[in-house]
């Protein structure tokens, strides 16, 4: 069966500070793989997508940058940290279906 | 201006009662979902509705869809403490280069009290 995993749970940083987190995912074969922020209570926002290796669309101008350097691990960075990037960040993957299927996310706060 | 947008923000009602969310859309879709999201936690799909269908069934779960009035609800019946949570609709407005995009609305947070 297929498990997609983010870390760290949680993470607090200073602003300027850099940023990354990490999704994997487990089980499956070139997924389709998302990034989402989702500020306090509230939607979700698509942040980054990516169909293959290397392949990354931004859905947003933002200070975050997105890699996927293996098939099955999207990578969301930032080279200095804005009190505005705080909020839950979720991973996403899917195949041709049309179900998403989500992580666990990140929970950065920047102080 | 928000795709997804749903009513009410928040919803409290008693254990055993029946909770009905709706959702607002504002261009064509594929699909509509709904996901649920425990607090702190990631977000777990609940069902789809496709757009060329008007209701769907799973469980205590009952997805009605009207492309003409761009709007759905979401009703659970019989409703348990556990299913406490915020839920979302989203909306998939087409695929780019093969990945879906999902335009998520703001959330109902429901509140079941035993």
């Amino acid at each position: 069966s297929q498990t997609i995993h983010q870390w760290p749970a949680t993470l607090v940083q200073p602003v300027g500070s850099p940023l990354s987190l990490e999704c994997t995912v487990e089980g499956t074969s070139n997924p389709n793989l998302y990034w989402y922020r989702q500020a306090a209570g509230r939607g979700l926002q698509l942040l980054f997508y990516s169909v293959g290796i290397g392949q990354i669309s931004s859905e947003v101008p933002q200070n975050l940058s997105a890699s996927r350097p293996q098939d099955r691990q999207f990578i969301l960075s930032s080279k200095k940290l804005l009190l505005s990037d705080s909020g839950f960040y979720l991973c996403a993957w899917n195949l041709l279906a049309d179900t998403q299927y989500f992580g666990p996310g990140t929970r950065l706060t920047v102080l | 201006s928000q795709q997804g947008e749903e009513d009410p923000q928040a919803l409290s009602i008693q254990e055993g009662e029946n909770a009905t969310m709706n959702c607002s859309y504002k261009t064509s879709i594929n699909n509509l979902q709904w996901y649920r999201q425990n607090s702190g936690r990631g977000l777990v799909h609940l069902i789809l509705i496709r757009s060329n269908e008007r209701e769907k069934h799973s469980g205590r779960l009952r997805v009605t869809l009207d492309t003409s009035k761009k709007s759905s609800s979401l009703l659970i019946t019989a409703s348990r403490a556990a299913d406490t949570a915020s839920y979302f609709c989203a909306t998939d407005v087409g695929r780019i280069q093969g990945a879906q995009k999902l335009v998520f609305g703001q959330g109902t947070r429901l509140t079941i009290n035993p």
